[in-house]
C-alpha cells in the first residue's frame, strides 16, 4: 500500500516535445507529492510538489497534474530540452509521517537535440 | 547554503569485507535519512534519523547495517561484512523545517 508505480520506465522525446510521466498510488493517507530530476553521478534534486487539494501546479516549463479520484499525479515538460535529459522519480509522504518520502522506480529521459 | 556532503564517492570492496559512509548535512537540518538506490530502481529508505535519536529503521538490515548519528549533526553508515547485493548508491538526505529533502552526490559502493 505505500507503493507508488511509475510509468513508462524510459521515454524518448524530440526537443520541443512534450514529456509526460504518470505516477499511481494506493494509499489514500498520502498527503505530498513531489518530483525529483536525478542526473548521472548526482543525487535527486526537488524539482516540482504539490498537495492534494489542488489539480495542478505549474513551475516554468513543469507541470504537476494531480487526480485525486484516480490516485493518479502526472509530470509534464513542455518545450523538452537535450539538458531535461535525466531521470525522474515521482515520490509520496504519509499524512502525519516522519516525513518519509516513498519514491517510484525512476524514468529515464532522453530528449533528442 | 552548503548541500549535503557525502564521502567517499566511490567505493570497491570485496564481499565479506567492511565499509563505512560518511555523511554531514545541511547545518540546522534536523532530520538525516539514508536511502540505497539500487541501479534501475528508486531510493529505498534504509533509517531516518531526528536529530541523534533513530526514528524509524525498519528497513535497515540490522545484521550487517549499522548507523549512527552523533550529537545529531554527521552520520555514518556502516555494512559489515558485505554481500554482493549491497552494491548500490547510498545516499544521504536532510531536510528542515519544510517538507523537501535535499540529497548528497551518494557513495556509489561496488562490492566484487
Amino acid at each position: 500500500q505505500q507503493q507508488v508505480k511509475q510509468s513508462p520506465q524510459s521515454l524518448i522525446v524530440q526537443k520541443g516535445g512534450i514529456s509526460i510521466i504518470n505516477c499511481a498510488y494506493e494509499n489514500t493517507a498520502f498527503d505530498y507529492f513531489p518530483w525529483y530530476q536525478q542526473f548521472p553521478g548526482k543525487g535527486p534534486a526537488l524539482l516540482i510538489a504539490i498537495r492534494p487539494d489542488v489539480s495542478e501546479k505549474k513551475e516554468g516549463r513543469f507541470t504537476i497534474s494531480f487526480n485525486k479520484s484516480a490516485k493518479q499525479f502526472s509530470l509534464h515538460i513542455m518545450d523538452s530540452q537535450p539538458g531535461d535529459s535525466a531521470t525522474y522519480f515521482c515520490a509520496a509522504r504519509i499524512s502525519g509521517s516522519a516525513r518519509q518520502l516513498t519514491f517510484g522506480s525512476g524514468t529515464q529521459l532522453t530528449v533528442l537535440p | 547554503e552548503a548541500g549535503v556532503a557525502q564521502s567517499p564517492r566511490y567505493k570497491i570492496i570485496e564481499k565479506r569485507q567492511s565499509v563505512a559512509f560518511w555523511c554531514n548535512p545541511i547545518s540546522g537540518h534536523a532530520t538525516l535519512y539514508w536511502y540505497q538506490q539500487i541501479l534501475g530502481q528508486g531510493p529505498k529508505l534504509l533509517i531516518q534519523f531526528q536529530n541523534n535519536g533513530v526514528v524509524d529503521d525498519s528497513q535497515l538490515p540490522k545484521d550487517r547495517f549499522s548507523a549512527e548519528r552523533l550529537k545529531g549533526v554527521d552520520s555514518t553508515l556502516k555494512i559489515q561484512p558485505a554481500k554482493l547485493e549491497d552494491s548500490a548508491v547510498y545516499l544521504c538526505a536532510s531536510s528542515g523545517r519544510s517538507y523537501g529533502y535535499t540529497f548528497g552526490s551518494g557513495t556509489r559502493l561496488t562490492v566484487v
